[in-house]
């Protein structure tokens, strides 16, 4: 099984902030890395797809790189709707784990 | 636009089973692979099971192999997972998501969840 780690596990930044959140595959997953957000109460939401590719809809602040175990999610500008955890999820290999997510709030 | 309604969640005895439903709309449900995905309370997610679209390839976490059972009917755009032998550990949310690809290559759609509480 591919295990996956984020870092860190949680962080407060303020307003107008960029954040940078990583996740590191097991072994190389080449760019079949997703990130999700999910607001508390609410089902998690696809925000990139493929380790850089944005979903149709999510603001352009949201964009993430990375290739082979090392990856990078970024928001640009952290907003008050951004409050939200972060999970990265590989699809390289089944079973598709999940990162344990980074919780992100504002200072 | 798509939707996806989780159903069938509650209260359940170790031991017990239950059979949770989803109902799609919006989409061409028998165009999609399917998955079932759960989270414990205040924990992360856990992917727990797939069905390809025509429903003739599936696969488990080993958390749930030889206890759930994922199956769908294209013609009511419905999915669903029968959970058998149900422990206390299997206590989450459990939501379906809609496959962007193919073997979980993404989940672009998600519904708001049903709660499955296994408790004596």
């Amino acid at each position: 099984d591919i295990q996956m780690t984020q870092s860190p596990s949680s962080l407060s930044a303020s307003v107008g902030d960029r954040v940078t959140i990583t996740c590191q595959a097991s072994q190389d997953i080449s760019n079949y890395l997703n990130w999700y957000q999910q607001k508390p109460g609410k089902a998690p939401k696809l925000l990139i797809y493929d380790a850089s590719n944005l979903e149709t809809g999510v603001p352009s602040r949201f964009s993430g790189s990375g290739s082979g175990t090392d990856f990078t999610f970024t928001i640009s500008s952290l907003q008050p709707e951004d409050i939200a955890t972060y999970y990265c999820q590989q699809y390289d290999n089944l079973p598709p784990f999940f990162g344990p997510g980074t919780k992100v709030d504002i200072k | 636009q798509v939707q996806l309604v989780e159903s069938g969640g509650g209260l359940v005895k170790p031991g017990g089973s239950l059979r949770l439903s989803c109902a799609a709309s919006g989409f061409t449900f028998s165009d999609y692979y399917m998955s079932w995905i759960r989270q414990a309370p205040g924990k992360g997610l856990e992917w727990v099971s797939y069905i390809s679209s025509s429903g003739s390839t599936i696969y488990y976490a080993d958390s749930v192999k030889g206890r759930f059972t994922i199956s769908r009917d294209n013609a009511k755009n419905s999915l669903y997972l029968q959970m058998n032998s149900l422990r206390a550990e299997d206590t989450a949310v459990y939501y379906c998501a809609r496959d962007r690809g193919i073997a979980a290559a993404g989940f672009d759609y998600w519904g708001q969840g049903t709660l499955v509480t296994v408790s004596s």
